[in-house]
């Protein structure tokens, strides 16, 4: 079964500046699909960014971008500019791209709470 | 696009009732899936179901659970009788395709008493 572990419960930056999240995962298949949510306090689950593992270019959207490591089983998730509106809970999922088998299933990490100081 | 809908958006309820829980995915959707979150455990999948057929249950914690989905547009959780371990935001999503990243409604958190 597939794992889903970030290791830092609690991150905080400064406004405007540049924050890391941490994501590693464990899994023996070759093709999935890899995701960062955030939640914040209104509880809404919004999705950020999306990779798919067969692409070697890492996933942007506006100032949040990716570092997805293969070999490493690692995904983390870069955040710049950092702005008060980005404070929230942020998850990484795992999810399965196998056509015959396979869940449909999010796997999710247990979250990390990103603080934003002004 | 409305997005996924649940209702309600809050609910209280004594132990020992029935509570249900409803959800109306993005049209055109062919996946929808039930999730709990707790702060102990996370989030957790109860169940999926791919074009109306329930495909993984595994998640639903014990039989005062269960979910249907009667047609392409709704579906619904039901807790029968309700404890209050049951306490927790539940999240309906839907995806469009395998591989795509889900639509979360915007929970319905359910207090047991």
């Amino acid at each position: 079964a597939q794992t889903v572990t970030q290791s830092q419960p609690e991150m905080s930056v400064q406004e405007a500046e540049t924050v890391t999240l941490s994501c590693t995962y464990d899994t023996s298949e070759s093709d999935y699909y890899l995701f960062w949510y955030k939640q914040p306090p209104s509880r809404q689950m919004i999705l950020v960014i999306r990779q798919e593992a067969y692409k070697q270019q890492n996933a942007t959207e506006n100032r949040f971008s990716v570092n997805f490591q293969k070999a490493a089983k690692s995904f983390s998730l870069k955040i710049s500019d950092s702005q008060l509106g980005d404070a929230a809970m942020y998850f990484c999922a795992y999810r399965s791209a196998w056509v015959q088998g396979g869940s449909e299933k999010l796997v999710f990490g247990k979250g990390t709470k990103l603080t934003v100081n002004p | 696009d409305a997005g996924v809908i649940q209702s309600p958006r809050h609910e209280v309820t004594e132990m020992g009732q029935e509570v249900t829980l409803r959800c109306k995915p993005i049209s055109g959707h062919d996946y929808l899936f039930w999730y709990r979150q707790t702060m102990m455990r996370g989030l957790e999948l109860l169940i999926y179901f791919n074009n109306n057929v329930p495909i993984d249950d595994s998640g639903m914690p014990e039989d005062r659970f269960s979910a249907k989905m009667p047609n392409a547009s709704f579906s619904t959780l039901k807790i029968q009788p309700s404890e209050p371990r049951d306490s927790a935001v539940y999240f309906c999503a839907s995806s469009p395709w395998k591989g795509a990243g889900y639509t979360f409604g915007s929970g319905t958190r359910l207090t047991v008493v």
